[in-house]
């Protein structure tokens, strides 16, 4: 079965510590997206890559970091420096294109104790 | 600043009623336009798309879009109560990087 997965589904995280999300597809899609959702807001989109080896900040990136090595997998690390990280984190994936519609992963909910 | 603009709602309608839910966008631009349907606590998931002015119908889901008025609107037809859900509008455009701006989603509520 094609689909995008994400890990873990809940993750607990202290304040000072870094934790990483994991994000894979099978879907053979170049680009990949990195939102945040906060409780009743919309999806605000944190990094986004476009192809292997390359990344660009979203609207806010401040706190966090991607890395893009294979094309299927995107994983996202929320740092220390994030200081409100506690948010459902959404991954997506799709062809660029004006008919690439997104598709999204199961999530992942974040809570800093 | 691309913008999407839903009402947040709720928006109740009883079962086997029509829901009309409604999107504005502020980029003359655009050029493709999504649905996506989220029950709470659970990620978004594609129901329609549409890239050309008029209607589309796909089952129960009607997408309509009125490019001049910078519009786009999904009907469902006898909704059920597993309608129940938040629904986002993402707008597309031609320029730049393809990244879609989401509205932040009108809660529909059907009620038995």
């Amino acid at each position: 079965d094609g689909g995008i997965t994400q890990s873990p589904k809940y993750l607990f995280r202290k304040e000072g510590q870094n934790v990483t999300l994991s994000c894979e597809q099978n879907l053979n899609h170049d680009a990949m997206y990195w939102y945040r959702q906060d409780p009743g807001q919309g999806l605000r989109l944190i990094y986004y890559s476009q192809i292997v080896n390359d990344f660009q900040k979203g609207d806010i990136a401040e706190g966090y970091s991607v890395s893009r090595e294979k094309k299927e997998s995107f994983p996202l690390t929320v740092t220390s420096a994030q200081k409100n990280p506690t948010a459902f984190y959404l991954c997506a994936s799709s062809n660029p294109g004006l008919s690439g519609e997104q598709f999204f992963g199961p999530g992942t909910r974040l809570t800093v104790l | 600043q691309k913008e999407v603009e839903q009402n947040s709602g709720p928006l109740s309608v009883p079962e086997g009623a029509i829901a009309s839910l409604n999107c504005t966008y502020s980029d003359r631009v655009s050029q493709s336009f999504f649905w996506y349907r989220q029950y709470s606590g659970k990620s978004p998931e594609l129901i329609m798309s549409i890239y050309s002015n008029g209607d589309k119908e796909d089952g129960r889901f009607t997408a309509q879009l009125n490019k001049a008025s910078q519009y786009v609107s999904l009907l469902i037809r006898d909704s059920q109560p597993s309608d129940s859900a938040t629904y986002l509008c993402a707008v597309q455009s031609s320029g730049g990087s393809y990244i879609p701006t989401f509205g932040r989603g009108t809660s529909l509520i059907v009620h038995p």
